[in-house]
Parts: structure tokens; C-alpha cells; sequence
């Protein structure tokens, strides 16, 4: 699989804005994407970015994407309780549709 | 929206037993299926991508003849962990790619201990 690297723990007080950091190898991946795991439970989708682009906004979510980097980020604004979870990032190959996800980061919304 | 469903969510067996678990896209059709296993606290291992009608293509260190995998119909694919041990407890993922999408639907996975 693809390396794709995430800081494992982020801390941050209720109405702050949450940044999560995520970063690549691979350069052939189509999209990325966020998804959020709450405690037992599945994967949730939260947003992704085509990888033409810069960014992308979806409502308190804004996914930055730089390519040359390699560095994609989920801010998350105004961070509610609700927000607590696991935050992975993923990338789609270009051949053969998997996905390659990151280590997770681990986010605790402190109120 | 998409559902993705897997059966069931959680299964306790004993040591040298096999399981199987199924994953079923209920609202659409998946020509590609994929599985994951989630250790505790850690990121999802993409085990296998299954794809309708054909043998699956297992990831690098994954046992395909430990993890059979099949993917009969457009709507559902089976992980039968054979001969399971203690080490092969973990959350089994699986998620779902329509034709022609670019998203991925995850099931709610399930929860394998083997005692």
C-alpha cells in the first residue's frame, strides 16, 4: 500500500477551528478523501477534493489540497463536541480503485 | 443515499472455526467491493478489492487462502475467514464502489473474536 501519514492525536477547545494534517507518496491518486469513524462504528464520509484541485468548502468543512507537497488538510470550523472522533484521510488510486487510507487522527473536542 | 450493509455486525467463534460475513450494497448496484481490517486505535488495511464475477486481487502479505473472498452478484460479496485464530479478532470493513462512481460506501463492519 501507499504511505499516507497523519498526526495520531489533536486536542482542541469547543468553537475553535480544527486543522487535520494528511500526507502522501503517491502522486497518481484521482481524489481525496476525509471520513469520520466515531467510537464502533463505521466509516463516514465527509468530503473529498478531485485532485485538480486547490480546495474545496462544504459548509464548516474546507479541504486543502497541495499537490506538489503532497499535504491535504480538513479544517474543521467552529468544532462542537459532536465533532469528537477518528479523522481519516484517503487516497483513490488512478488504476484499480483502491484506497490507501492514513493513520487516523484522533480528535477530542474539549468543551 | 448509498447503503452498504454487512451481516453480521458482530460474531464470536472458537479457535480453528471459519466465519463468514457478508457485505451487501442494498440500493445500488457494486462491480467493485473491497475489504478492510481495522486493529484497535489503528488505521483500515485494504485486504482485498473483489470484483464481480472474478477472482479478487488480495494486497501484499494478506493469505487469500485464509481469506476467501467471493463476489457472486453485483450486490454482495462474503470474507470467509477459514481455520480463524486469536490473532485474526479484529473489525472487518467493506465497503462499495457503483458503477461509474467515485465514492466509496462503507458498511458498518464487523466485530470478529475468535476464542
Amino acid at each position: 500500500g501507499e504511505d499516507v501519514e497523519q498526526s495520531l492525536f489533536l486536542s482542541v477547545r469547543e468553537g475553535d477551528s480544527s486543522v487535520i494534517n494528511c500526507t502522501y507518496t503517491d502522486s497518481s491518486s484521482t481524489y481525496l478523501y476525509w471520513y469520520k469513524q466515531e467510537p464502533g462504528a463505521g466509516l463516514q464520509l465527509l468530503t473529498y477534493i478531485f485532485s485538480n484541485m486547490d480546495m474545496k468548502q462544504d459548509q464548516r468543512l474546507t479541504v486543502l489540497l497541495n499537490k506538489k507537497d503532497k499535504h491535504l488538510s480538513l479544517r474543521i470550523a467552529d468544532t462542537q463536541t459532536g465533532d469528537s472522533a477518528i479523522y481519516f484521510c484517503a487516497e483513490r488510486m488512478n488504476t484499480g480503485n483502491q484506497f490507501y487510507f492514513g493513520t487516523g487522527t484522533s480528535l477530542t473536542v474539549i468543551p | 443515499g448509498a447503503v452498504v450493509s454487512q451481516h453480521p455486525s458482530r460474531v464470536i467463534c472458537k479457535s480453528g472455526t471459519s466465519v463468514k460475513i457478508e457485505c451487501r450494497s442494498l440500493d445500488f448496484q457494486a462491480t467493485t467491493m473491497f475489504w478492510y481490517r481495522q486493529f484497535p486505535k489503528k488505521s483500515l488495511m485494504l485486504m482485498a478489492t473483489s470484483n464481480e464475477g472474478s477472482k479478487a486481487t488480495y494486497e501484499q502479505g494478506v493469505e487469500k487462502d485464509k481469506f476467501l473472498i467471493n463476489h457472486a452478484s453485483l450486490t454482495l460479496s462474503t470474507l470467509t475467514v477459514t481455520s480463524a485464530h486469536p490473532e485474526d479478532s479484529s473489525f472487518y470493513i467493506c465497503s462499495a464502489v457503483g458503477t461509474g462512481s467515485y465514492e466509496q460506501y462503507f458498511g458498518p463492519g464487523t466485530r470478529l473474536t475468535v476464542t
